[in-house]
């Protein structure tokens, strides 16, 4: 069974540019969480999809953040324009409904903003 | 909120020598609490995972007690392997139980294992 699944490995883009990362959970994985470790620094909570919809995104740092996941399926997650300070791992995991069901990450993307 | 405070690294040991990953956390709940683990090239994995007070959870030799007394939640290993080089994260869930599983991470340590 395939994993979760993210897209590109690596990004390196100019400010100011805009870059989409992409997420392809487990199948039948209702829950899609994306999370941000910035700098070495501590993994950080950006948002939390339950099918299409976005049960929690309280993480998210500004608007020129946006996820999608349309169709309850793959999501995306858009930076514009990129900042600095948005250089760091971006990490997607999935989980199945329910309660206590463990989530499982993908690789990461690495986004370098120069 | 919720914190996570783990051991900054790097740790450097010799195989066969005796791990130790200090974890406290600040949560507001009865929170769930994890060890995960990235190894070179790879996605997070969850290593071990603890739900409540004195539970220890253990996996691949690695043992970690949940110390509500102390908000403590270290790991051990006993006898560390090569293959054991890799960042660990503590992390911990303060929504175990319901629908969803929002994780709070400390800033990770890399264990470098040397033959």
């Amino acid at each position: 069974e395939a994993g979760v699944t993210q897209f590109p490995s690596h990004s390196v883009i100019e400010k100011g540019q805009t870059v989409t990362l992409r997420c392809d959970p487990i199948s039948g994985h209702d829950n899609l969480y994306w999370y941000r470790r910035v700098m070495g620094k501590e993994i950080k909570f950006l948002l939390h999809f339950v099918k299409e919809s976005k049960q929690d995104e309280s993480g998210m740092p500004n608007n020129r953040f946006l996820a999608e996941r349309t169709g309850g399926t793959y999501s995306t997650l858009k930076v514009q324009p990129a900042e600095l300070e948005d250089s760091g791992v971006y990490f997607c995991a999935s989980s199945q409904e329910g309660v206590n069901t463990e989530a499982f990450f993908g690789q990461g993307t690495r986004l370098t903003v120069v | 909120g919720d914190s996570v405070t783990q051991m900054e690294g790097p740790v450097t040991l010799s195989e066969e020598a005796f791990l130790t990953i200090n974890c406290t956390y600040t949560a507001t709940g009865y929170p769930s609490l994890f060890w995960y683990v990235q190894y070179p090239g790879e996605g997070l994995q969850l290593l071990l995972k603890a739900t409540k007070a004195d539970d220890k959870g253990s996996n691949k030799g690695f043992e970690a007690t949940y110390r509500k007394e102390t908000t403590s939640f270290h790991l051990e290993k006993g006898s560390v392997q090569v293959s054991d080089s890799a960042v660990y994260f503590c992390a911990l869930s303060d929504r175990w139980g319901a629908a969803g599983n929002k994780l709070t991470f400390g800033g990770g340590t890399r264990v470098l294992v040397k033959p």
